[in-house]
C-alpha cells in the first residue's frame, strides 16, 4: 500500500459526460501528480500540483482540468468525454516539488470506461 | 523528436538467470532516470534511481547502469524468481520541469520456474 488513495476505483460513463476523479496523497506529501495510462500511449504525465499551485504540465487536454485543495487532496475533472479517454488514471504524490529524485508514490488508479 | 524506447518484446527467462532490460532515449538530457515495476492493474512501484553523474547503482538483486553517451540505461535482475514477473518501466526526469517523469512503454518480464 503506497498510501496514495484514489476514488473511484472503477467508473463507467457515457460519451459527452463529465467525471471527477479524487486523490488523497500520502500523509506529509505536498505534490500531487496525475498520469493517464492507455494501451496505445503508455503512461503519460498530465499535470503536477505542489502545495496548491500548478507546478508542471504535460499534454493535458483542454477538456481536462485539475486542482489541489488546501487539505492537499486533488481532483481531476474530465469533461465532454470521448471513447478515447477510456484509460487508467493514476495519481501519485511526493514530499517535495519534484526534480530532486525523491520517490514518487503511485496510487492504484481509477479505471475509466467511456461507452 | 524525443523518444524513450524499451525492449518492445516481452522477455522470457528461466528462474535463476539474470534478466537484462534496456531503456534507450533520444533528444533528452535527463537529470536522472528511474526504474519502476508495475503489476497488472496496479500502480507503478519505484525500484531504483540513477543520476546523470552516476554509472551504476545496486539494490539487493537489482542493478542499473546509466550511459549518458550512449543514452542508454540497463536494468538487471540477478537470480531471477517467478515473483519478479511483471512489467518494468523506465522513466526520465527532464531538467526544470518539476517532478514530471517521461515513461517508456515498459518491458514485460516473465520468469519461468
Amino acid at each position: 500500500d503506497s498510501g496514495v488513495t484514489q476514488t473511484p476505483k472503477h467508473l463507467i460513463t457515457a460519451t459527452g459526460q463529465r467525471v471527477t476523479l479524487r486523490c488523497s496523497p500520502r500523509s506529509g506529501d505536498l505534490s500531487v501528480y496525475w498520469y493517464q495510462q492507455s494501451l496505445d500511449q503508455g503512461l503519460q504525465f498530465l499535470i503536477q500540483y505542489y502545495n496548491g499551485e500548478e507546478r508542471a504540465k504535460g499534454n493535458i487536454l483542454e477538456r481536462f482540468s485539475a486542482q489541489q485543495f488546501p487539505d492537499l487532496h486533488s481532483e481531476l475533472n474530465l469533461s465532454s468525454l470521448e471513447l478515447g479517454d477510456s484509460a487508467l488514471y493514476f495519481c501519485a504524490s511526493s514530499v517535495d516539488q519534484g526534480g530532486t529524485g525523491n520517490t514518487i508514490y503511485f496510487g492504484e488508479g481509477s479505471w475509466l470506461t467511456v461507452v | 523528436s524525443q523518444k524513450i524506447e524499451q525492449n518492445s518484446e516481452a522477455l522470457n527467462i528461466q528462474e535463476g538467470k539474470t534478466a537484462t532490460l534496456t531503456c534507450n532515449y533520444t533528444n533528452y538530457s535527463p537529470a536522472y532516470l528511474q526504474w519502476y515495476r508495475q503489476d497488472p492493474g496496479r500502480g507503478p512501484v519505484f525500484l531504483l534511481l540513477i543520476r546523470e553523474n552516476e554509472k551504476e547503482k545496486r539494490k539487493e538483486r537489482l542493478k542499473v547502469t546509466f550511459d549518458t553517451t550512449l543514452k542508454q540505461s540497463l536494468f538487471h535482475i540477478t537470480a531471477s524468481q517467478p515473483a519478479d514477473s511483471a512489467t518494468y518501466l523506465c522513466a526520465l526526469a527532464p531538467y526544470n520541469q518539476g517532478g514530471k517523469l517521461i515513461f517508456g512503454q515498459g518491458t514485460e518480464l516473465s520468469v519461468k520456474p
